[in-house]
């Protein structure tokens, strides 16, 4: 089945402990991205990766760090978490550009609370 | 820059009522726009598309029209049902060149509740 997997799905931490949420995608998929979506706001990107070893930043990539080491693996990493980052992330695949295709596949979300 | 407005919810209906959803651009050039919807619990998925102004793009019952004259990319849907209960983003993308080469800009969803 074509997916995308991240984990945790859900995970409170306190300030300041470093954590990584893994996102996974079995699509061979060029592309991938992540997302925070908060009440009112829609979704955000973070960052993104047109293809291995290639990243940039989205709208809102402070206190965030990704890398992209092998195509399907695409990790979000909270160095120092703060409260501010409590948020809803997704990541999402795409094959090629999504801007071009329009059609990006979802991770079920990882719910993340920061006290 | 590149921005998608949709209207304010939540928007509850009964169960058979029509369905509109308002969603307004700005984006210099031609974007692609497109309507994604996210179940509970759920991440999004792709509802429909147009790429072009006039196309319209349908699925599931869901219809929306590309209006480039109006800015606009309206989702309708003539009888919804329980089912569709769900959040609507309202999305854009620039397409090639510039810094928002492939990268889709979302509106901030609109909460749909259908009651039986």
């Amino acid at each position: 089945e074509a997916q995308v997997t991240q984990n945790p799905r859900y995970l409170i931490t306190v300030t300041g402990k470093k954590l990584t949420v893994t996102c996974s995608q079995n699509m061979n998929h060029e592309y991938m991205s992540w997302y925070r979506q908060d009440p009112g706001l829609g979704l955000r990107q973070i960052y993104y990766s047109m293809n291995v070893e290639v990243t940039d930043k989205g709208d809102v990539p402070e206190g965030y760090k990704v890398s992209r080491k092998e195509k399907r693996n695409f990790p979000l990493i909270l160095e120092s978490p703060s409260p501010n980052q409590t948020s809803l992330y997704f990541c999402a695949s795409s094959f090629g550009l999504a801007g071009l295709t329009g059609e990006l596949f979802f991770g079920e979300g990882s719910r993340l609370t920061v006290l | 820059g590149n921005s998608v407005t949709q209207m304010e919810g939540p928007v509850t209906l009964s169960e058979e009522a029509f369905l509109t959803i308002n969603c307004t651009y700005t984006a210099t050039g031609y974007p692609s726009l497109f309507w994604y919807v996210q179940y509970p619990g759920e991440g999004l998925q792709l509802l429909l598309k147009a790429t072009k102004a006039d196309d319209k793009g349908s699925n599931k019952g869901f219809e929306a029209t590309y209006r480039k004259e109006t800015t606009s990319f309206h989702l309708e849907k003539g009888s919804v049902q329980v089912s569709d209960s769900a959040v609507y983003f309202c999305a854009l993308s620039r397409g090639a060149g510039g810094t928002s080469y492939g990268k889709l800009t979302f509106g901030q969803g609109t909460i749909l509740t259908v009651h039986p």
